[in-house]
């Protein structure tokens, strides 16, 4: 049972083309939604948590915003440097601390 | 570097070999986790710490894996009788103790068994 999804699987941008990456979540009792950033090879990097509704944030080319039912990446005028895999998760329900990953969105922007 | 380390990045063993992999989380977070991660998934949830006490473990977690923080410092993830299936990459994440704190995660150790 997938309980969070990521759309698309795979995304070609040529540099400044702005788009956006999308995660939907069927958890209940939301407790936060985690953005990271993955390099091949490497551990997530950390890039945002969100915790409700309406809410957003923001960082260089980067924003994240939040529905009750999914949450979007918006990447504005990205460089190759964005190049990476994206990867959304959350945390849900009352006791337990782990967090339900996403199966990625794969970046290219092309120079 | 202030960051998560694991211990090592990569690690090549026989299958029916035991394998044994550490992590140092940053230094002032209470709480550990352990993920594995195989080609083109996202990070899968094994189990969690807080300080010394081993609070949760995914049903991912068989037998042959045991996890442990004995001073709740650094963690060892054991693995007996490695099969091909535990080829994957381990990854190891620390976070504060805020309920809803962001995790923090390590390079990874890559495991191959052949």
């Amino acid at each position: 049972e997938d309980q969070v999804t990521q759309s698309p699987e795979a995304l070609r941008l040529q540099e400044g083309e702005s788009s956006s990456l999308n995660c939907s979540y069927t958890v209940s009792g939301l407790r936060g939604l985690f953005w990271y950033r993955q390099d091949p090879g490497k551990g997530p990097e950390f890039l945002f948590t969100l915790y409700s509704a309406g809410e957003e944030k923001e960082k260089e080319r980067l924003k994240a915003t939040l529905t009750k039912k999914e949450s979007f990446l918006h990447i504005t005028a990205p460089k190759p440097e964005d190049s990476a895999t994206y990867l959304c998760a959350v945390r849900y329900g009352g006791a337990t601390n782990k967090l339900i990953f996403g199966t990625g969105t794969l970046l290219a922007v092309q120079p | 570097d202030t960051g998560v380390s694991q211990d090592p990045r990569h690690k090549i063993t026989k299958r029916g070999q035991n394998v044994t992999f550490r992590c140092d989380p940053i230094s002032e977070h209470n709480r550990l986790y352990w993920y594995r991660q195989t080609l083109g998934q996202g990070p899968e949830f094994l189990t969690y710490f807080q300080n010394e006490a081993q609070l949760e473990k995914s049903r991912l977690l068989s037998d042959r894996f045991s996890a442990e923080r004995p001073k709740g410092s650094f963690s060892t993830l054991e693995i007996q009788r490695t099969e091909q299936g535990d080829s994957a990459m381990y990854l190891c994440a620390s976070s504060p103790l805020n309920t809803v704190a962001e995790q923090y995660f390590g390079p990874g150790t890559r495991l191959t068994v052949t």
